[in-house]
C-alpha cells in the first residue's frame, strides 16, 4: 500500500498560519476517524499531535487543529512559532487492518 | 515516567538476521498494544508491525512480510521484532511505540539503528 501523500513543504512567517493536507483513499482516511498526526525535530523521536482527526493530547498547544473532508484530512498550525519547524507526518488506519503514513511534510518558518 | 527503550541494532550483512528489543517501563505493559516503526536515513516513517496487548492478534505491513517477526513478554515487559531475510532497504532506524488507541502512537522509544550491508 503507497503512503498517503502530503506536500514535500509548507513555508509561513511567525504569527501566520499554515495548513497541511494529506490524502488517502475510501479504504484509509476516508474510511475511518482514526487519522493522527505526528512532529517530528531532526534526530528526535516523533511526537503525537493530534488524535482521532481533531483531538489534541494533552500538553499539546491548541494552536494545532485537525480536521478531514471526504478523503483529505489537515492538520493547521496557527500563529506559527519558529519551534513549529520540524517534520510533520500523519497516519491512518486502513481497511486492512494495517497503519501506514503519509510521505512528510517540512514545514519551515521565515 | 513511561519510557521505551530499544536494543539491538547494529550492522548485519544481506540475507542476515537481528532482533530487535524494547524494553518499556512506567506503565502496565501487558494493558498495551505495541508498534514498530521505522525511519530510513533521510526518508519518511514506515508503520512496520503491530501486537495486541494479548499477543493474540499481529498485523505486518507488507514490505516485511514473511520475514519479521513481531512478539512480546508481558512478565518482563519487553517487545521483540525478529528480522530475518534482512534486505538493503530494511536500513533504518526503528522505533517501537505505544498505542494509546487505534493509530494514536502516544510513546515512542529514541530508535535503535539497523544497517544492512555487506
Amino acid at each position: 500500500q503507497s503512503a498517503l501523500t502530503q506536500p514535500a513543504s509548507v513555508s509561513g512567517s511567525p504569527g501566520q498560519s499554515i495548513t497541511i493536507s494529506c490524502t488517502g483513499t475510501s479504504s484509509d482516511v476516508g474510511g475511518y476517524n482514526y487519522v493522527s498526526w505526528y512532529q517530528q525535530h531532526p534526530g528526535k523521536a516523533p511526537k503525537l499531535m493530534i488524535y482521532e482527526v481533531s483531538n489534541r493530547p494533552s500538553g499539546v498547544s491548541n494552536r494545532f487543529s485537525g480536521s478531514k473532508s471526504g478523503n483529505t484530512a489537515s492538520l493547521t498550525i496557527s500563529g506559527l512559532q519558529a519551534e513549529d519547524e520540524a517534520d510533520y507526518y500523519c497516519s491512518s488506519y486502513t481497511s486492512s487492518s494495517t497503519r501506514i503514513f503519509g510521505t512528510g511534510t517540512k514545514v519551515t518558518v521565515l | 515516567e513511561v519510557q521505551l527503550v530499544e536494543s539491538g541494532g547494529g550492522l548485519v550483512q544481506p540475507g542476515g538476521s537481528l532482533r530487535l528489543s524494547c524494553a518499556a517501563s512506567g506503565f502496565t505493559f501487558s494493558s498495551y498494544s505495541m508498534n514498530w516503526v521505522r525511519q530510513a536515513p533521510g526518508k519518511g516513517l514506515e508503520w512496520v508491525s503491530y501486537i495486541s496487548s494479548s499477543s493474540s492478534t499481529i498485523y505486518y505491513a507488507d514490505s516485511v512480510k514473511g520475514r519479521f517477526t513481531i512478539s512480546r513478554d508481558n512478565a518482563k515487559n519487553s517487545l521483540y521484532l525478529q528480522m530475518n531475510s534482512l534486505r538493503d532497504e530494511d536500513t533504518a532506524v526503528y522505533y517501537c511505540a505505544r498505542d494509546f488507541g487505534v493509530v494514536i502512537h502516544d510513546y515512542w522509544g529514541q530508535g535503535t539503528l539497523v544497517t544492512v550491508s555487506s
